[in-house]
């Protein structure tokens, strides 16, 4: 079965600017995250859908991140303005139930640079 | 939240020997997981124990948890260059509904 999905794989933009990031994961998966990893730590959950609805939105930064997911399915992150910090690889990952009794299958990430 | 703190940060060793990586935690679980990140690439999921379970083997993996010490051990046999990774543990939030991860363990498995 195909993987997740996730584009662009590398992005590099200005402080200040906006960026989205687009994921599409595995079919019938109905659990999405997305993760956001800097570099040399372990991956921190910023936002977990169940279908199209917000399980947990806790650690996202609203003021700046947004993300949704049109009919359950893709979903896309987005950050406007981006700062300095927020360069990182941003992972979306799926699984079959969510919960933590299912495995979550990865994408390879995008790495966001922010100059 | 809680989060599972892997140990050591990072492990060097020669292709051949063992590599044993561990995960402390804080609160109670249902399950812990464990996943491998290579250079650059998304996670892979290893191996799912369950709080009843004490031992687990997938190939040349081999898992143990002790709930009453909230610590978990990644053992690897005979370790392969391809073994060079990232490890991280992942734990249940206290809803259950999403990974939580460590750290991770840095391994370097030379030839």
């Amino acid at each position: 079965e195909a993987g997740v999905a996730q584009s662009p794989r590398y992005k590099i933009i200005e402080k200040r600017q906006s960026v989205a990031f687009w994921c599409n994961p595995i079919s019938g998966h109905a659990t999405l995250y997305w993760y956001q990893q800097i570099l040399g730590q372990g991956p921190k959950l910023l936002i977990q859908f169940q279908n199209n609805g917000v399980v947990d939105d806790s650690q996202l930064p609203k003021d700046r991140f947004s993300a949704e997911r049109l009919k359950g399915v893709d979903s896309t992150l987005k950050i406007q303005p981006a700062k300095l910090e927020d360069s990182a690889v941003y992972l979306c990952a799926s699984s079959l139930l969510g919960g933590f009794d299912t495995e979550a299958f990865f994408g390879q990430g995008t790495r966001l640079t922010v100059v | 939240s809680q989060q599972g703190e892997e140990d050591p940060q990072a492990l060097s060793i020669q292709e051949g020997e063992n590599a044993t990586m561990n995960c402390s935690y804080k609160t109670s679980i249902n399950n812990l997981q464990w996943y491998r990140q290579n250079s650059g690439r998304g996670l892979v999921h290893l191996i799912l124990i369950r709080s009843n379970e004490r031992e687990k083997h997938s190939g040349r993996l081999r898992v143990t948890l002790d709930t009453s010490k909230k610590s978990s051990s990644l053992l690897i046999t005979a370790s392969r260059a391809a073994d060079t990774a990232s490890y991280f543990c992942a734990t249940a939030d206290n809803y259950g509904q999403n990974f939580v991860f460590g750290p991770g363990t840095r391994l370097s498995v030379l030839p």
